[in-house]
Order: structure tokens, then sequence, then C-alpha cells
């Protein structure tokens, strides 16, 4: 079975700070992992996604995550934190044969000027 | 090119009803997942459908059903509806081969239940 641990259900940030989103997994099998953000009232988007290719990995809006597999983590980051950032994350786990998501319970990023 | 379309974006029923749910995939995917969000929740997995067939099921009971269409469009089906019933859900669809288990998804279809 699979699962993802999110650490901090809101974390709060000064625009132009460092964002760092935790996202811990639990996968019997090599992983596919993946970033997604909701903004409100919306669907999800794709942020970037870790096929056991490069470690670090880099996405849109200028977010990238790196894969530890000895930490069994894979924290986003991004260096300066737009206004434009505020919006709900989420990281989730894929099985890979099947193409199903399990997500955490997400964390929503605040930015504030 | 079109990405996945839900309808309705918003419906509102009483306990006990039926509702249908419809999604239209990513032009070129094969696959369709449904997801239900909780408020303050991240998605959970309900079911995904391929070739027509139910491939794989998540943890929701029976009264959650689904469909697949020729062309690859898909329903899902909620009987006797129950408060807790009340969620977004989400459409994604993928390609069964390839592409590294990305989904694409939909802007969702908001359920409240009275």
């Amino acid at each position: 079975a699979q699962s993802v641990t999110q650490l901090g259900s809101h974390v709060s940030v000064s625009e132009g700070a460092l964002v760092l989103l935790r996202c811990n997994y639990s996968s019997s099998v090599p992983p596919y992992l993946f970033w997604y953000v909701q903004y409100p009232n919306q669907g999800l988007q794709l942020l970037l996604k870790y096929t056991s290719a490069a470690t670090l990995v880099k996405g849109i809006n200028g977010f990238e995550a790196e894969f530890k597999k000895s930490e069994t983590s894979f924290h986003l980051t991004k260096p300066s934190a737009h206004m434009s950032d505020a919006a709900e994350y989420f990281c989730a786990v894929s099985d890979p044969g099947y193409s199903t998501l399990t997500f955490g319970k997400g964390t929503m990023l605040l930015v504030s000027p | 090119d079109a990405g996945v379309t839900q309808s309705p974006t918003h419906l509102i029923k009483t306990r006990g009803q039926q509702v249908t749910l419809r999604c239209s995939p990513k032009s070129g995917h094969d696959t369709v997942s449904w997801y239900q969000q909780a408020l303050g929740q991240g998605p959970q997995f309900i079911f995904q459908y391929y070739e027509e067939e139910e491939r794989q099921r998540g943890n929701f009971p029976d009264r959650f059903s689904g469909h697949q269409f020729p062309n690859y469009s898909s329903e899902l089906n909620v009987n006797a509806l129950l408060l807790g019933d009340s969620a977004l859900y989400l459409c994604a669809s993928s390609l069964a081969l390839g592409a590294g288990g990305e989904l694409f998804f939909g802007e969702g279809s908001r359920l409240t239940v009275l």
C-alpha cells in the first residue's frame, strides 16, 4: 500500500521568502511522485513529477522538488514566494501500473505582503 | 486542445436521491479516473475505467458506480445520496501506457447533499 504524509496543514511565508512544503511517502514499489496545486474552486494542476530519472525535478512557476530515497521524502521548494503562489498544494504517489494517485491531505500556502 | 471537461459544475440534491456526473477526457487519452475531494481533504480515488471496464476501485461502497463509453467519456453515478457524499468530484484522464502515470484533472463537479 502507498501513502503520503504532508507535514503542516498551513504554511505562512512573506512575499520573497523561501517556500518549503514537506512530503514524505511510503511505497512498496519504486514510486512515481507528484506535486499538484489547487487554486480556490478549481481542479488540480500538475506542478512537477518524479519518474525515476533525475532526483532534482524542476516544475512550473519556479518550483522544484528533490527525491531523497533514504529519507522517503519529496519536499517542494521555491526560492522566492510570490503572492500568486497562495493556493493549496498536494503531494501524491502513483502506482505506475495503473496511474492511480494516492494524495496527501494538502498544505495551504499563505503568502503575506 | 481541450482538456478534461466535467458537467455539471455545481448541483444540489437531497438525501436518498441519485446523481450522475459526466466527464470528457483530454484528447488522446483512453483512461478515466474519478476522485472525491471532501472539504479540507485531499482527493480520494473512487475508481478507474479503461476499455469500458472498471480496472481498479478504491474503498467506496457499491452506491458509487460508473461507466465508460466507446468515445472514452465517462459517467459517475451515486445512488441513495448521503449527507457525507457532499464533495468536489474530480475526473482525471491519462494514457493507459506510458506518460509516467501523469493525470490531467478537470475542474470538478461540486455536489451538495441536503
